[in-house]
């Protein structure tokens, strides 16, 4: 069955970065667009950013554009997402989600999704 | 940015009763429009895609319908663990979420 098995939780100062990972299993990792979604405690979800696993290309939304990086390993089926400087406002769960639909098309539903990552910023 | 809106931002439900969902597109998405479900401390679920399409194995008392602008998530005979908080998504120009319906059982 499709898993997707992040990270720990993680604690971090301003200023410094993160790198969540996200293992994959149940499916073949390079057929299948991943994403990043997070959620700051108590509101909605916002779009990070994807990564196509197969070729390596990637696109981020616009607000974290410079800070944030989406590479993966295909030998070890992982995607991984580090964020830069980090503020207290980056504080949040990251999740890892993969598209419903094959390689063809970056813009479909998530059906799969990671259990998320807690990271916390704080001085 | 296409910027998705929610409405209502809350609803208090008795079991058995019949709940709406309405999602609105800043701009035209088609059907391009996708619903999850998300409980307490646990990862969103998917339960609608493009719009009308149920995901596998998400009970039929859920259904989608809608396009272009205007989206409607329903939940027929709502049950106590429908408790959560619903959110829209478009895949249609980018990505974007709607800020999400909290669903309460009375």
């Amino acid at each position: 069955q499709v898993q997707l098995v992040q990270s720990g939780a993680e604690v971090k100062k301003p200023g410094a970065s993160v790198k969540v990972s996200c293992k994959a299993s149940g499916y073949t990792f390079t057929g299948y667009y991943m994403h990043w979604v997070r959620q700051a405690p108590g509101q909605g979800l916002e779009w990070m950013g994807w990564i196509n696993p197969n070729s390596g290309g990637t696109n981020y939304a616009q607000k974290f554009q410079g800070r944030v990086t989406m590479t993966r390993d295909t030998s070890i089926s992982t995607a991984y997402m580090e964020l830069s400087r980090l503020r207290s406002d980056d504080t949040a769960v990251y999740y890892c989600a993969r598209v419903i639909v094959p390689i063809a098309a970056a813009g479909s539903p998530f059906d799969y999704w990671g259990q998320g990552t807690l990271v916390t910023v704080s001085s | 940015e296409i910027v998705l809106t929610q409405s209502p931002d809350f609803q208090s439900v008795t079991p058995k009763e019949k709940v709406t969902i309405t999602c609105r597109a800043s701009q035209s998405i088609g059907s391009s429009l996708h619903w999850y479900q998300q409980k307490p401390d646990q990862s969103p679920k998917l339960l609608i895609k493009y719009a009308s399409q149920s995901f596998s194995g998400v009970p039929s008392r859920f259904s989608g319908s809608g396009s272009g602008t205007d989206f409607t998530l329903t939940i027929n005979s709502l049950e106590a663990e429908d408790a959560a908080t619903y959110y829209c998504h478009q895949s249609s120009r980018g990505f974007t979420f709607g800020p999400g319906t909290k669903v309460d059982i009375k």
